[in-house]
């Protein structure tokens, strides 16, 4: 089964205001890293969290290993934070990066 | 500073065919690398890994391989592509396998014809 479950699976925004993506891990996760693919597929590292919170600009993250969750938040949306963003899980059994799914944001103007 | 660069950016290529996909790693010496595929519309999957030059781990069978003849080079290759060999290719690499951040490249974009 999958070892990260991310939600929501599509989000829209509008400018200014804001919201949360979730992932709730099924097994004991080191560290988990939230990206941001952008219109071309590239990958943007946003956090890497081995526990505790982060914070860059209007964009804040948590890592809860105990309770297995991290969440990612995104404040005052512009139109350039629209794409897809994915949480993945390293695993401290097997020492690899397990993906969610992803959530497409869509910021409107 | 690192640089990581991936090669084709895109590929269309007949099934049957042949692939080598290229990664390669400046600015650090003996990184971990990775190579992840990502389905259209799905999510990533580590395909294979390498911790130093001439040592290769594959995470999922797809009917493809791996290699690191340098270290700071990884291919990725088939003899015979298939239908389901398409997708989105990326290669990472981390400082550390265990509890260290990836960096991945542009990625490649391959469409199986």
């Amino acid at each position: 089964g999958d070892q990260v479950e991310q939600s929501p699976s599509a989000l829209s925004l509008h400018e200014g205001t804001g919201s949360a993506l979730r992932c709730n891990f099924t097994t004991t996760m080191r560290a988990v890293q939230w990206f941001q693919q952008n219109s071309r597929g590239s990958l943007i590292n946003l956090f890497y969290l081995a526990s505790g919170t982060k914070e860059n600009g209007r964009l804040k993250s948590t890592f809860n290993s105990k309770e297995s969750y991290s969440t990612l938040h995104i404040r005052d949306a512009q139109l350039e934070d629209s794409g897809t963003y994915f949480c993945a899980g390293l695993n401290t059994g097997y020492q690899n990066f397990y993906f969610g799914k992803g959530t497409s944001l869509t910021v409107i103007p | 500073a690192q640089t990581i660069h991936q090669w084709p950016v895109a590929e269309i290529k007949a099934v049957g065919s042949p692939l080598s996909l290229g990664c390669t790693i400046k600015g650090k010496s003996s990184p971990n690398l990775y190579w992840y595929w990502q389905a259209t519309g799905g999510t990533l999957q580590q395909l294979f890994y390498s911790i130093t030059v001439g040592q290769v781990e594959s995470v999922v069978q797809l009917n493809l391989s791996a290699s690191r003849p340098k270290d700071d080079q990884f291919i990725l290759s088939t003899e015979k592509l298939l239908l389901s060999h398409s997708g989105f290719y990326l290669c990472a690499w981390s400082l550390y396998r265990a509890n260290s951040d990836y960096t991945f490249g542009s990625g490649t974009r391959l469409l199986v014809i």
